[in-house]
């Protein structure tokens, strides 16, 4: 099956310009998570989806940063107006059941590393 | 809350046996994970633990003590390719996994 695929793989934009990320999980996986790593440092949860619905979206750090999951399918996330702090590596990551329902591993895409200059 | 804690770093010489502890602090809890990250690359699942005792899987296991809050991974007959990050990640039932910091471990020839 086809993995996690996410777009762009680099981005390098200046303080206060736009961004959006998108995230196509595998196939049949009805939950989709968007994770950062920012200078090397723990993978830190950012949102989860279940179908088009956020489950959980307790650790958006702030209101710059917006995600949508319509029709259950592909997730986008959109950063405006970004700021210095926003750079890191963005995952996105998939799973057929949810964290809480047994042994069900998430399937990391390789991410998108932003650079706000 | 979850918080979970791991080495930085640890250093070891191939076909050596390396353990990476992880210990955590949690509210409610329901499994422990292993995932392993090469530079550049995205983080792929190698163990789960719902249950205390051991899960092998090949040159890998994965140790879980819930009475302790503590858990580790262990790599045996260490290879080159095996120099990467290394993240547990804690769950708690219908919540999402917490990673913790990492382990960086480099193989040395």
């Amino acid at each position: 099956e086809a993995g996690v695929t996410q777009f762009p793989s680099h981005s390098v934009i200046e303080k206060g310009q736009t961004v959006t990320l998108r995230c196509d999980p595998i196939s049949g996986h009805d939950n989709l998570y968007w994770y950062r790593r920012v200078m090397g440092k723990e993978i830190k949860f950012l949102l989860h989806f279940v179908k088009e619905s956020k489950q959980d979206e307790s650790g958006m750090p702030n209101n710059r940063f917006l995600a949508e999951r319509t029709g259950g399918t592909y997730s986008t996330l959109k950063v405006q107006p970004a700021e210095l702090e926003d750079s890191g590596v963005y995952f996105c990551a998939s799973s057929r059941r949810g964290s809480g329902q047994g042994k069900s591993p998430l399937h990391f895409g390789n991410g998108t590393r932003l650079t706000v200059t | 809350g979850q918080s979970l804690e791991q080495p930085s770093e640890v250093t070891a010489v191939e076909g050596a046996i390396v353990q990476i502890n992880c210990t955590y602090q949690t509210s409610g809890f329901y499994g422990l994970s292993w995932y392993q990250q090469h530079d550049g690359g995205a983080p792929t699942f190698l163990s789960y633990n719902a249950l205390d005792g051991l899960e092998e899987t090949g040159r890998f296991s994965s140790f879980l003590s819930r009475s302790d809050s503590y858990g580790y991974l262990l790599l045996q007959e260490l290879q080159m390719k095996d120099s990467a990050s290394y993240f547990c990640a804690g769950n708690n039932y219908g919540q999402n996994f917490v990673f913790g910091p990492g382990t960086r471990l480099s193989v040395l020839p």
